[in-house]
């Protein structure tokens, strides 16, 4: 059975602080992906990881940075914690199918952030 | 303009009753289509995907695909109870630089009410 874990369900933060939001998937996946869900903005993609020590911006990058330092390891760092950064967090990981880029992404359960 | 429209919602629907989903799309290179399903404080599963235009059934599930008109849907027949969750349309490009990115709607929150 697939899996895709993140380290926490529910975190609550101050301003200003530094969070640590890690993702582990068991696939042996190449493409990782963390996103922020927000109702009526749907996901909106913050970074992706094609391999190890590689990372591109996603849609929203400001006020996030990431981490790929193993293969089944993906972390998403918020440097300065901000109320604007209260959010549902979600990871996700794809293989490599047609043409480089694979079909299905597997999500992991979530990380309700709040940042007071 | 989002790359991928769709309507939010809420939509409640009386148990039985026939959903129709929808989303728009502008980029004319995406080249695969899915919907995801999203039960309350769970991530996101697949449910359907496809590459062509036209009509994919499964079960109560059918999604279509109109490439044309950058439209596609999803209807659910015989809606149940248990059908009650976030619907995500996705959409990407198969592209060999794409690396399995995937642009999402708003996502549809939908209630069927026994």
């Amino acid at each position: 059975d697939v899996k895709v874990t993140q380290s926490s369900r529910y975190l609550v933060k101050r301003t200003g602080e530094k969070v640590f939001l890690e993702c582990v998937q068991d696939m042996d996946h190449e493409n990782m992906f963390w996103y922020r869900q927000d109702p009526g903005l749907g996901l909106r993609l913050i970074y992706f990881s094609y391999d190890v020590k590689m990372k591109e911006k996603g849609d929203i990058p400001e006020g996030y940075s990431v981490s790929r330092e193993k293969k089944e390891r993906f972390s998403l760092i918020l440097e300065s914690a901000s109320t604007s950064q209260t959010s549902m967090y979600l990871c996700a990981s794809t293989g490599s199918g047609v043409s480089g880029g694979g079909v299905e992404q597997f999500f992991g359960p979530g990380t309700r952030l709040t940042v007071l | 303009q989002k790359e991928v429209e769709q309507d939010p919602g809420p939509l409640s629907v009386p148990e039985g009753a026939i959903v129709s989903l929808n989303c728009t799309y502008s980029n004319s290179a995406f080249q695969y289509f899915m919907w995801y399903r999203q039960y309350s404080r769970k991530g996101p599963e697949l449910l359907m995907y496809t590459y062509s235009s036209g009509n994919k059934e499964d079960g109560r599930f059918t999604a279509q695909v109109d490439k044309s008109s950058k439209y596609i849907s999803l209807f659910i027949r015989d809606s149940q109870p248990s059908d009650s969750a976030t619907y995500l349309c996705a959409i990407g490009d198969a592209g060999g630089t794409s690396y399995g990115k995937l642009t999402f709607g708003q996502g549809t929150i939908l209630t069927v009410h026994p």
